[in-house]
């Protein structure tokens, strides 16, 4: 069965610098999402990405972050200048126009 | 603004003992609205997909039934590997398909 895939699975970094998550989304999906939970609270929307360009963004989504395909199978998000309110849960998910999306297991990053 | 609220927060159930969970939703128009599982430290795995009010999907012992204010997902005869979090999500029509999800309830079945 098809599934999306993150890597790694948990991440510690130092504040102030640069962290990139990755995921390959499930191959014949169209939308590809961010998404972060901070520990105890909810999933919350960071991005979404269709056509090779941001459709969406939250507030939170500033510019200390990026989104990028850099091929046809991997999709990634940078975090620049980490600060310690970082530290979450980082879920990819991908899904097909007005279906349900898929996500990943998630990546936990950790900011010290 | 689109939202969704869940209740209860927490749900202590005896196993074997039935009950629902609560997902009220607002928002502009309702593209889809879905229901996820998420065990502890692990990502949202999807359930069901509800559409339009009167639909219901079932799985095992979850059942979900959605009307045009909120939807239930009901939990009959429970097992202790039902332990989890269950959450709600819902995809508006009005923009792009982001989905809007819940706090979610959080579920522990007793043996």
């Amino acid at each position: 069965e098809p599934e999306v895939t993150q890597t790694p699975s948990h991440q510690v970094t130092q504040m102030g610098q640069e962290v990139i998550l990755r995921c390959v989304p499930i191959s014949n999906h169209l939308y590809f999402y961010w998404y972060r939970q901070i520990l105890g609270q909810k999933v919350e929307f960071l991005v979404s990405f269709y056509n090779n360009e941001i459709s969406e963004k939250s507030e939170i989504f500033d510019d200390q972050f990026s989104v990028e395909r850099p091929d046809g199978s991997n999709f990634t998000l940078k975090i620049r200048s980490t600060k310690l309110e970082d530290s979450a849960m980082y879920f990819c998910a991908s899904g097909r126009i007005g279906a349900e999306a898929f996500f990943g297991q998630g990546t936990r990053l950790t900011v010290v | 603004e689109d939202q969704v609220t869940q209740s209860p927060e927490a749900l202590r159930l005896q196993e074997g003992e039935s009950s629902s969970l609560n997902c009220s939703y607002t928002v502009s128009g309702l593209r889809g609205l879905f229901w996820y599982r998420q065990d502890p430290g692990k990502g949202p795995e999807f359930l069901f997909t509800l559409y339009s009010a009167g639909e219901e999907k079932e799985k095992e012992r979850l059942k979900a039934t959605l009307t045009k204010k909120e939807s239930f997902l009901h939990i009959t005869a429970p097992k202790p590997e039902d332990s989890a979090t269950y959450l709600c999500a819902v995809q508006s029509t009005s923009g792009t398909y982001k989905y809007i999800f819940g706090t979610g309830t959080r579920l522990k079945v007793l043996a």
